[in-house]
């Protein structure tokens, strides 16, 4: 595997299930984001982590719990979703230092039904 | 105010010609980067070029260059010999401050382009 992979690629669930999404790097990074793509809206950062350790949290609802057990993995814990979650779900991550491109990941397209 | 603005329609071009993407950012920061991203239908996010605030040339990356005008906070993206495959949302995109790894980045609403053969 190369670059930033996403699992599961769709999903759909309903607004009392609990599922995860998952995103690994294989780039080494130190960084890694979460991001909301909504239909017709710009993409939204959501989550931030810096050598596991959260450094943004940008006004996410609690229902979204992100994780990161290590600079290569990054979760985001998703419970009592609303219809209006639905987007997608991009993960991205960064060296940092004196490095700038995020690289991302193909993203999970999640329906709340 | 908008961080980044994209206004353009879907932008339509013929294979094999040029093709410009236009992009204004608004900061007080100094220091800031420009990116641009390209989204086929797939849904990932591919990075094409990037422009710092202090770079003296615009960037330039294969068939990409940007066209960067400081004074006027613009940023446009420049494709020239446009493939079939360049049909894409593409999305401008600013960081603000200095390089590090919490690089947040401000997307615009992106610009659809479709390339006619």
């Amino acid at each position: 595997e190369t670059g930033v992979t996403q699992t599961p690629r769709h999903l759909v669930m309903g607004m009392t299930n609990k599922k995860s999404l998952k995103c690994e790097q294989h780039l080494g990074h130190n960084a890694m984001y979460w991001y909301k793509q909504s239909a017709k809206k710009p993409l939204e950062l959501m989550f931030v982590y810096n050598f596991k350790e959260q450094t943004e949290n940008n006004s996410v609802p609690s229902r979204f719990s992100p994780e990161c057990p290590n600079s290569s993995h990054l979760f985001l814990h998703l419970h009592t979703l609303q219809p209006e979650d639905s987007a997608l779900y991009l993960c991205a991550s960064s060296q940092g230092g004196t490095s700038y491109e995020q690289y991302f990941g193909p993203g999970t397209r999640l329906t709340v039904t | 105010a908008q961080k980044i603005t994209q206004t353009q329609p879907g932008m339509f071009v013929q294979e094999k010609e040029a093709v410009t993407l236009d992009c204004t950012y608004d900061t007080s920061d100094p220091s800031y980067g420009l990116f641009w991203y390209k989204q086929p239908s797939s849904g990932e996010m591919i990075f094409l070029i990037y422009q710092g605030s202090y770079d003296q040339q615009n960037a330039t990356e294969g068939r990409y260059s940007l066209n960067f005008q400081k004074a006027r906070k613009s940023a446009n993206l420049v494709i020239s010999a446009s493939q079939l495959g360049d049909s894409a949302m593409y999305f401008c995109a600013m960081r603000e401050g200095r390089t590090g790894a919490n690089s947040k980045l401000t997307f615009g609403k992106g610009i659809t382009l479709s390339v006619r053969p």
